[in-house]
């Protein structure tokens, strides 16, 4: 059964922090990984990884793919109350277009 | 453009009532997916279309219809509505399996 597994489930840090969230994943026909964050609506795209050890970066935000340990991780430094969301990773079958969701990371900045 | 919209935002029904959540997309996608979202679960696909006048179940596809007989539209139906499906639902799209989903801002439903 395929499956992906986020650590931590939450996890509570002051602003100027660095973050590490991590996605471990199980699944046939794997294509990419992704990232998305939600915060009171939709989930919003951040990042989608196909290569292996090719890092993405947007502002604060980067990620990378381990696709030999079959993970994933987002790094948000200096953290900012804004970045407070669920952070929801997901594997992107390459037959359907089906993303399967991890069980999300709850982040909450203090200021 | 407005990306993906859902009708309603909020309902309440009772056990045993139906009902129908409708997702529009303007951007031209061929595939589109229903989710719902229960805390601590993530989200979940519920069935999904990969074309006009076809559908697909999910993981969780159990009381629950779909169908897609326009290109941007993607309706979910309720026949006869339980307690177990009170939960947030996600429409998405997507143009292809190589592109990231958009999502919808969501339904919540109540089923008492």
């Amino acid at each position: 059964e395929d499956k992906v597994v986020q650590s931590p489930l939450s996890l509570v840090v002051h602003e100027g922090d660095t973050v590490t969230l991590n996605c471990s994943y199980e699944v046939t026909n794997f294509r990419s990984l992704l990232w998305y964050k939600q915060e009171k609506k939709a989930p919003t795209f951040l990042f989608m990884l196909t290569s292996s050890g090719i890092e993405k970066k947007s502002g604060r935000l980067s990620s990378i793919l381990d696709k030999k340990e079959l993970s994933s991780i987002l790094n948000i430094t200096a953290t900012q109350t804004g970045d407070s969301a669920i952070y929801l990773c997901a594997s992107l079958s390459s037959n359907t277009g089906k993303l399967i969701f991890g069980q999300g990371t709850t982040l909450q900045v203090k200021p | 453009n407005a990306g993906v919209t859902q009708t309603p935002k909020f309902r309440v029904l009772k056990t045993g009532q139906s009902m129908t959540l409708l997702c529009a997309q303007d951007m031209n996608h061929e595939y589109m997916y229903w989710y719902r979202q229960d805390p601590g679960m993530g989200l979940r696909l519920i069935h999904y279309s990969v074309g006009e006048g076809t559908t697909a179940k999910g993981e969780v596809p159990d009381g629950y219809n779909v169908s897609r007989l326009k290109k941007q539209n993607f309706l979910l139906g309720l026949e006869s509505a339980a307690p177990s499906q009170t939960s947030v639902y996600f429409c998405a799209s997507s143009l292809n399996t190589y592109n990231e989903q958009f999502f919808g801002p969501g339904t919540r439903l109540t089923v008492l």
